[in-house]
């Protein structure tokens, strides 16, 4: 069935230090939607790539979508306490159903 | 912004009674969505809702459970005969057109707790 495998579950880091979630799925997606979710918040929109290879930033956040299109990654520099919470990518093949990866949940030492 | 908004923000029910859950999504918006979250676990599909049908659900999604829009501006989830195992976080989401182009917004949640 559709689905995305993301790792790791949970990363606890010092601030400054960088961070990575990655996702993964069997099959190829048309695209990968990636939201934040604060401790005790809602999913948030961050970002979604629909090219092959394509790599997006915002400010610290680097987004990028694998070539063939099976594998994103969130990578995220020199974290701040901000960044604290669940990250998740959500992959869409075809229709109306957005299937959420199992999410990276991340703490940010001060 | 416009935002998503569900009602209420939390309820408690018997096991075996009825639940309505609603929600308000962004005015133009055409997709609705109904996603669950359980505690500290991944969010879930529920159904996707366009053009007064419903488009797609998930394995969740049975006999119990059933989707409305009563009118021009709501949007329900309505759970027949709840279980234990139905206690989690509801959210609703909408999206301007389909998930082609289009990310979801998602409202705060409604927490369903059965007993």
């Amino acid at each position: 069935g559709q689905q995305v495998m993301q790792i790791p579950q949970y990363q606890h880091v010092q601030e400054g230090e960088d961070f990575t979630t990655y996702c993964n799925s069997s099959t190829t997606l048309s695209n990968i939607q990636w939201y934040k979710q604060r401790p005790g918040g809602h999913p948030v929109f961050l970002i979604q790539l629909v090219k092959s290879g394509e790599v997006k930033k915002q400010k610290r956040l680097t987004f990028q979508f694998g070539e063939a299109k099976k594998n994103s990654s969130l990578h995220i520099t020199a974290t701040q306490t901000t960044d604290v919470g669940t990250y998740f990518c959500a992959g869409w093949w075809y229709g109306n159903k957005l299937v959420f990866g199992a999410g990276t949940i991340l703490r940010v030492k001060s | 912004e416009p935002e998503v908004t569900q009602t209420p923000s939390h309820q408690v029910t018997q096991m075996g009674q009825e639940v309505i859950l609603r929600c308000v999504p962004i005015s133009n918006h055409l997709y609705f969505y109904w996603y669950r979250q359980i505690l500290g676990q991944k969010v879930e599909f529920l159904v996707s809702f366009y053009n007064n049908e419903i488009s797609e659900k998930s394995e969740i999604f049975d006999d119990q459970f059933s989707v409305e829009r009563p009118d021009g501006s709501n949007f329900t989830l309505k759970i027949r005969s709840t279980k234990l195992e139905d206690s989690a976080m509801y959210f609703c989401a909408s999206s301007v057109v389909n998930m082609r182009r289009s990310p979801l917004h998602f409202g705060n949640g409604t927490r369903l707790t059965v007993t």
